[in-house]
């Protein structure tokens, strides 16, 4: 039962540049969510998609963006990037029935210069 | 708001207990949870406990709640070099998951 994947694993951009990271949901699970790392902090909460919509959004600007396919997985789209953007982005599914259990991949790096 | 704090650095001798301690502040949380990060990975959910528990066990993980004082703990019973790790408080909200800074573990031979 393959997990959550992400891809690419690594990725280094130039500021001003745009970004898509992508997300495969573990097996079962139909909702995806995002969020970002930075360097010795805990995780923030980017949004959440279920049922192809966005259902959930933080604290983040309109540059940030998702979409959630058919098949469940998703995307993050990232404009106009910015140094403050690098960061680890990870992306975690669960069950719409049985939220409460998120279930992370590897992450993205994303290094901006 | 939701604000979830711990303690930054612990280090333990191998064999002993490690005790990794969160306070958090949305009383409205349904779940609390606790994950594990190793280097360059993502993040390995751990356990998590009800908010209407106490007390959670799993093998060598046992999960505290005060819910009163808003204190979550966790314990990790003859602890091993590969218990090496950054341990994630988090609690949820809605849909979301809020996270603490982390707490690095260091275990010591």
């Amino acid at each position: 039962d393959a997990g959550v994947t992400q891809s690419p694993t690594h990725l280094i951009k130039t500021r001003g540049q745009q970004v898509t990271l992508r997300c495969s949901p573990k097996s079962g699970h139909d909702t995806v969510s995002w969020y970002q790392q930075a360097l010795g902090q805990g995780p923030q909460f980017i949004f959440q998609y279920y049922e192809e919509e966005e259902r959930q959004r933080g604290n983040f600007p309109d540059r940030f963006s998702g979409h959630q396919f058919p098949n469940y997985s998703s995307e993050l789209n990232v404009n106009a990037l910015l140094l403050g953007d690098s960061a680890l982005y990870l992306c975690a599914s669960s069950s719409d029935v049985g939220s409460y259990e998120q279930y992370f991949g590897p992450g993205t790096r994303l290094t901006v210069t | 708001g939701e604000d979830v704090e711990q303690s930054l650095f612990l280090s333990v001798r191998e064999g002993d207990s490690s005790v990794i301690n969160c306070t958090y502040t949305d009383s409205s949380s349904t779940y609390l949870y606790w994950y594990k990060q190793e280097p360059g990975a993502g993040l390995q959910l751990l356990t998590y406990i009800f908010s209407n528990m106490d007390m959670k066990q799993d093998q060598r993980l046992t999960v505290l709640l005060n819910k009163k004082d808003k204190h979550l703990s966790l314990r990790i019973a003859d602890t091993q070099t590969g218990d090496s790790a950054i341990y994630f408080c988090a609690e949820s909200n809605d849909y979301k998951l809020s996270f603490g800074a982390g707490t690095t573990v260091t275990v010591r031979a």
